[in-house]
């Protein structure tokens, strides 16, 4: 079946601009992931949703990020004025809910949105 | 808290060479662990993860509770092993933590 879909695939911003990311995870994945790749920083987590709730939002870098879910499918990562050193590939992962009692579903990631903020 | 630790960056290989990527964690459960690949232009896939104790590719991981390791390993590197490698960290639940990366080049 399809996998997870994220656009645009690449946005190119002025400083002080809003911009928005949307990711499409798998069909009937309920945890869904962003996370932040830059040079040198190697894979910085941002958020984390279960089904519309974000249990762990501890990564997201300042108060200019944010991100919201909805209908516990699309995802929605919202950078309000946007910096220089937001530049990065931003990318969503999705995988299956799982219990407390069983292994956890690996991540199927998408291929990202490269963000660059002139 | 969770944390992975990749000690290199940048591993370079001939190809045929025995190839060893190290992977340390921090974590005071019983945590899975992961191996994440991206290939040149590719999307970021597992390659293996410790409950599955199979080869993948020819690579294997074994998880050291003892020494908090879950290094990855191939006998014999191959070019198109050429690649992005991640180690992760999930504890139940929870987000995956990602070491910061090995570049591996394997060299003709």
């Amino acid at each position: 079946g399809a996998g997870v879909s994220q656009s645009p695939s690449n946005k190119v911003t002025e400083k002080g601009k809003d911009v928005e990311l949307r990711c499409d995870p798998i069909s009937g994945h309920t945890a869904l992931y962003w996370y932040r790749q830059s040079l040198g920083q190697g894979l910085e987590f941002l958020i984390y949703f279960q089904g519309n709730s974000a249990p762990d939002k501890s990564g997201l870098p300042s108060d200019r990020f944010s991100a919201e879910r909805t209908g516990g499918s699309v995802s929605t990562l919202t950078i309000q004025r946007t910096q220089q050193e937001d530049s990065a590939v931003y990318l969503c992962a999705s995988s299956r809910q799982r219990s407390r009692s069983s292994y956890n579903s690996p991540l199927h990631f998408g291929n990202g949105t490269r963000l660059t903020v002139t | 808290a969770q944390r992975v630790t990749q000690p290199e960056k940048l591993l370079s290989v001939f190809k045929g060479a025995p190839v060893e990527l190290k992977c340390n964690y921090s974590y005071s459960g019983s945590p899975e662990l992961f191996w994440y690949v991206q290939y040149s232009r590719q999307r970021l896939q597992l390659l293996l993860r410790h409950i599955s104790r199979e080869s993948i590719k020819g690579f294997t991981a074994d998880l050291n509770k003892g020494e908090t390791s879950f290094h990855l390993k191939k006998p014999f590197a191959q070019e198109e092993d050429s690649a992005m490698y991640y180690c992760a960290l999930q504890a139940a639940g929870n987000k995956l933590t990602f070491g910061g990366g090995t570049r591996v080049l394997v060299k003709p």
